[in-house]
């Protein structure tokens, strides 16, 4: 099945520094999601790209859609203390149109 | 929109008793729900997909009659865990779709998941 690479796997920051990370695979997706999740609770839907190539903000966070189709990334700029959580990359391509999901990036931010 | 409810959040239940989750569409009807699961400080794994009125659809490796699914309205589908045991231990999350709606609706919004604890 298809696969999403994601990395770093863990990141540790100072705060208000910016935030990189990013995902590949090996096939297409048409969709490319980025979700955040905090600890006991579900993924919550940050950013949602359709079009190869899309740049799409929300607040401080940036995500681009690559030209490939087959890569992405997600920045945070400023990051806060509000930002700690585990960041997950996310395509259509499970079964009958369900999720694929990333690793995730876990992220620290230290005070 | 895209408002996906989830019961209950926590539950413990003994080795061998069955438990079932229920994942509620809130605002919209979802011809289709994902159920996923996510074990301690792993990524979420679709298990199964559930269209209303139907059959199941389950991932390879997730045995249908442990994981029973019933999708029997548009609003609602419930996952069952049979004869639980400490394995089947994880946090489960549901989400909820319908084509045709805007993408927001095509199960990319999941319910705030329930943690089942076997002992």
């Amino acid at each position: 099945g298809q696969q999403l690479n994601q990395s770093p796997q863990s990141m540790f920051i100072q705060e208000g520094e910016d935030v990189s990370m990013n995902c590949t695979s090996s096939s297409i997706f048409n969709t490319w999601l980025w979700y955040k999740q905090e600890p006991g609770e579900g993924p919550v839907l940050l950013i949602a790209l359709y079009k190869a190539g899309e740049l799409t903000s929300n607040g401080r966070l940036t995500a681009q859609f690559g030209i490939t189709r087959k890569d992405s990334f997600l920045n945070i700029s400023a990051s806060i203390p509000s930002d700690v959580g585990i960041y997950f990359c996310a395509g259509p391509g499970g079964g009958a149109d369900g999720l694929t999901f990333g690793k995730g990036t876990h992220l620290i931010i230290q005070p | 929109g895209a408002v996906v409810s989830q019961h209950p959040s926590r539950v413990i239940c003994k080795s061998g008793t069955s438990v079932k989750i229920e994942c509620r569409s809130l605002d919209f009807q979802a011809t289709t729900m994902f159920w996923y699961r996510q074990f301690p400080k792993q990524s979420l794994m679709l298990m199964a997909t559930s269209n209303e009125g139907s059959k199941a659809t389950y991932e390879q490796g997730v045995e249908k009659d442990k994981f029973l699914i019933n999708h029997a309205s548009l609003t609602l589908s419930t996952l069952t865990v049979t004869s639980a045991h400490p394995e089947d231990s994880s946090f489960y999350i549901c989400s909820a779709s319908t084509p045709g709606l805007p993408p927001e609706y095509y199960g990319y919004t999941f319910g705030s998941g329930t943690r089942l604890t076997v002992v």
